[in-house]
């Protein structure tokens, strides 16, 4: 079956935009996860859900970063007022439940300018 | 933010030979996974453990949850060219559910 999605894969953006990060997590699965990783290391963990359930927030790095999942399907990572420090590769992953395995999504590279 | 140590950091071996990759923790874990990742690409599960002391395979990988909860190694047998890549370790801690990574083992196989 299909994997865990995320659009757009690349994003540019100049410094002070808003950008909209989407995850498609694999269908039926009820845990959601979003992670960042810098090159040469492993995913750090940002947020998780649980159905539309916001569980667990404490790795967002400041307010300017949020998250939802309304329908407790699709996810949208939302970064405010971009800075160049928000450069990274932002992971989405997913788990049948939140006992299970996480799958992983290939990710969106944002690249702020 | 908090990784795991995970080492070595990198290995070159040849094809054919074996390879261990251990990681370590303060913390005690109550799950230990294992992916693997290549350049460009998402990391891809390999071995999921879930108990203390379980010892599970996927082919030509082995992996443990060390006795402790705060270690696990991944073995790979007669290493073969498309197993280069980076390695990560990654667990989950008691009354939580998101993942804490390691640092990652760089494997490079020559033929």
């Amino acid at each position: 079956g299909a994997g865990v999605s995320q659009s757009p894969r690349y994003k540019v953006t100049k410094r002070g935009q808003d950008v909209a990060l989407r995850c498609d997590p694999i269908s039926g699965h009820v845990s959601l996860y979003w992670y960042r990783q810098a090159l040469g290391q492993g995913p750090e963990f940002l947020t998780y859900f649980n159905y539309e359930a916001q569980q667990d927030k404490s790795g967002l790095p400041n307010d300017r970063f949020s998250a939802e999942r309304p329908e407790g399907s699709i996810s949208t990572l939302t970064i405010q007022r971009t800075e160049q420090r928000d450069s990274a590769m932002y992971r989405c992953a997913s788990s049948f439940n939140p006992t299970y395995e996480q799958y992983f999504g290939p990710g969106t590279r944002l690249t702020v300018t | 933010g908090q990784q795991l140590n995970q080492s070595p950091q990198s290995m070159f071996i040849q094809e054919g030979e074996d390879v261990s990759m251990n990681c370590t923790s303060s913390s005690i874990f109550n799950t230990w996974l294992w992916y693997k990742q290549d350049p460009g690409e998402g990391p891809v599960l390999l071995i999921a453990l879930y108990k203390a002391g379980e010892l599970t395979s996927n082919g030509r990988l082995t992996a443990q949850f060390g006795i402790t909860r705060k270690d696990s190694f991944l073995n790979i047998s007669a290493s073969i060219p498309s197993d280069v890549g980076i390695y990560f370790c990654a667990g989950q801690l008691d009354n939580t559910d998101k993942l804490i990574f390691g640092t990652g083992t760089r494997l490079q196989v020559f033929p």
